[in-house]
C-alpha cells in the first residue's frame, strides 16, 4: 500500500512534554499538507509544504508549532510544551504539486495530552 | 459566518433509501469542490472532485454544484450499510492552497 502514511496513530503525552508526529506522502507525491480536526469541528488547515520549504503557514499557531519537510525521511509536524487544548487528531495529505491535484489523506495521529 | 456550513445530523435512512447531503458557502472564489468519507478513527477519503457548477456522477454517487446559490450536494443512490460514515464537504479557490472543510454530516445507513 503506498498510501499517505502517518505514524504513531497515537500519542499520548504529559502537559509541556514535547509531540513529533511523522507523514510520508504517497509515493511519487512532494506535497505535503497538516490538518487538525477537534472534537466536533472540522478539519483545519495548518501548514503546506514542498520538500525543504514551506510554502504556507497561515492556519499553524504562532508559538510551540512547526513543521518541516527535509530532503530526505518525512514531513514531521512538532509542537512543544503541549497543553490540553492540542489534543485532537492531525491529519496529513498529499498531493503531486499541481494546484489542482487531489488531496490524499493518511490515517492520522490522534493526539492526547493528560 | 463560517465560510462553509454543513448540518452536522445525524441523518438515518433505511438501506436502499436515496441520501442527499448538502453545503453551503460564502466565498464565491471557491471553485474546486470535494466530498470525502471518513470512517470513525479514520482519515478523509476522496469521494468526489468538481471544478466549478455542473454535475459529476460516479456510480452511486452523484456530486452537484451550484455557484450561483453556493450550494453543493452530495446524492447517495441504493444506500449501503457500509455507506454509514461522516461525509465531509471541502472547496478552495483557485489561488489558494487550503482546502477548506464543512464539520461532517453522520450517516447512518440501517439494515
Amino acid at each position: 500500500n503506498a498510501g499517505v502514511m502517518q505514524n504513531p496513530r497515537h500519542l499520548v503525552r504529559r502537559r509541556g512534554q514535547e509531540a513529533r508526529l511523522r507523514c510520508s506522502p504517497m509515493k511519487g507525491h512532494s506535497h505535503v499538507y497538516w490538518y487538525r480536526q477537534l472534537p466536533e469541528e472540522g478539519l483545519k488547515f495548518m501548514v503546506y509544504l514542498q520538500k525543504e520549504n514551506i510554502i504556507d503557514e497561515s492556519g499553524m499557531p504562532k508559538e510551540r508549532f512547526s513543521a518541516e519537510f527535509p530532503k530526505e525521511g518525512p514531513s514531521i509536524l512538532r509542537i512543544q510544551q503541549v497543553v490540553r487544548g492540542d489534543s485532537a487528531a492531525y491529519f496529513c495529505a498529499s498531493s503531486g504539486g499541481l494546484i489542482n491535484e487531489k488531496l490524499f489523506f493518511g490515517s492520522g495521529t490522534q493526539l492526547s495530552v493528560l | 459566518q463560517k465560510e462553509v456550513e454543513q448540518d452536522p445530523g445525524p441523518l438515518s435512512v433505511p438501506e436502499g433509501a436515496i441520501v442527499s447531503l448538502n453545503c453551503t458557502y460564502s466565498n464565491s472564489a471557491f471553485q474546486y469542490f470535494m466530498w470525502y468519507r471518513q470512517y470513525s478513527r479514520k482519515g478523509p477519503e476522496l469521494l468526489m472532485y468538481t471544478y466549478s457548477s455542473g454535475n459529476k456522477e460516479d456510480g452511486r454517487f452523484t456530486a452537484q454544484v451550484d455557484k450561483s446559490s453556493k450550494y453543493i450536494s452530495l446524492f447517495i443512490r441504493d444506500s449501503q450499510p457500509s455507506d454509514s460514515a461522516t461525509y465531509l464537504c471541502a472547496m478552495r479557490s483557485n489561488s489558494g492552497y487550503a482546502l477548506n472543510f464543512g464539520k461532517g454530516t453522520s450517516l447512518l445507513v440501517t439494515p
